[in-house]
């Protein structure tokens, strides 16, 4: 089945303890993005990635870093985490880098993290 | 801002009846994208529609686009409970081919 796998789903961490998300896709997809979801702003682009060893920032990407070793895996990580960065995460994948507004994006289910 | 923006922020209607769902957004795209979020869950891709095209149905979704309004609807026919989600629209811009830019949303709210 075709999916992207985002984990943990569920996350409760203290502030400053270095964490990583991960995500992988089974469908050969060159474009992954991560997003970020908060209540009255909608989704924010935190990095996204063209292909293998290409990433560049996004709307949001203070406080992040991120990888793209292999095709399928993009991993989030957080050095040190701080309560603002609650939020419900998103990682999602399309086909091309190239023209990626013009393809659907498929999504993972979410990780929902809670700095305290 | 390059997303769009739906309206209304929420909806509710009940079983059966129809729901409809506009986008604005600002600059010149090459496509619009719609999307379903189910509660806690991840973004779903319902239809995309060129900005050549003006109208596009798949199933009970009837999509349409005017480009000289900057604007997009979406319409859910005979509409049921598992219809109740979140639903956003996603311009694809021209000269952005890296972005996918996405708003808050409409809530629907679908009862028996």
């Amino acid at each position: 089945e075709a999916q992207v796998t985002q984990n943990p789903r569920y996350l409760i961490t203290v502030t400053g303890k270095k964490l990583t998300v991960t995500c992988s896709q089974n469908m050969n997809h060159e474009y992954m993005s991560w997003y970020r979801q908060d209540p009255g702003l909608g989704l924010r682009q935190i990095y996204y990635s063209m292909n293998v060893e290409v990433t560049d920032k996004g709307d949001v990407p203070e406080g992040y870093k991120v990888s793209r070793k292999e095709k399928r895996n993009f991993p989030l990580i957080l050095e040190s985490p701080s309560p603002n960065q609650t939020s419900l995460y998103f990682c999602a994948s399309s086909l091309f880098g190239t023209g990626v507004s013009n393809q659907p994006q498929h999504f993972g289910d979410g990780t929902r993290l809670s700095i305290l | 801002s390059q997303q769009g923006e739906e309206d209304p922020q929420a909806l509710s209607i009940q079983e059966g009846e129809n729901a409809t769902m506009n986008c604005s957004y600002k600059t010149s795209i090459n496509n619009l994208q719609w999307y379903r979020q189910n509660s806690g869950r991840g973004l779903v891709h319902l239809i995309l529609i060129r900005s050549n095209e003006r109208e596009k149905h798949s199933g009970r979704l009837r999509v349409t686009l005017d480009t000289s309004k900057k604007s997009s609807s979406l319409l859910i026919t005979a509409s049921r409970a598992a219809d109740t989600a979140s639903y956003f629209c996603a311009p694809g811009h021209t000269g952005t081919a890296s972005k996918l830019t996405f708003g808050t949303g409409t809530r629907l709210q679908v009862t028996l």
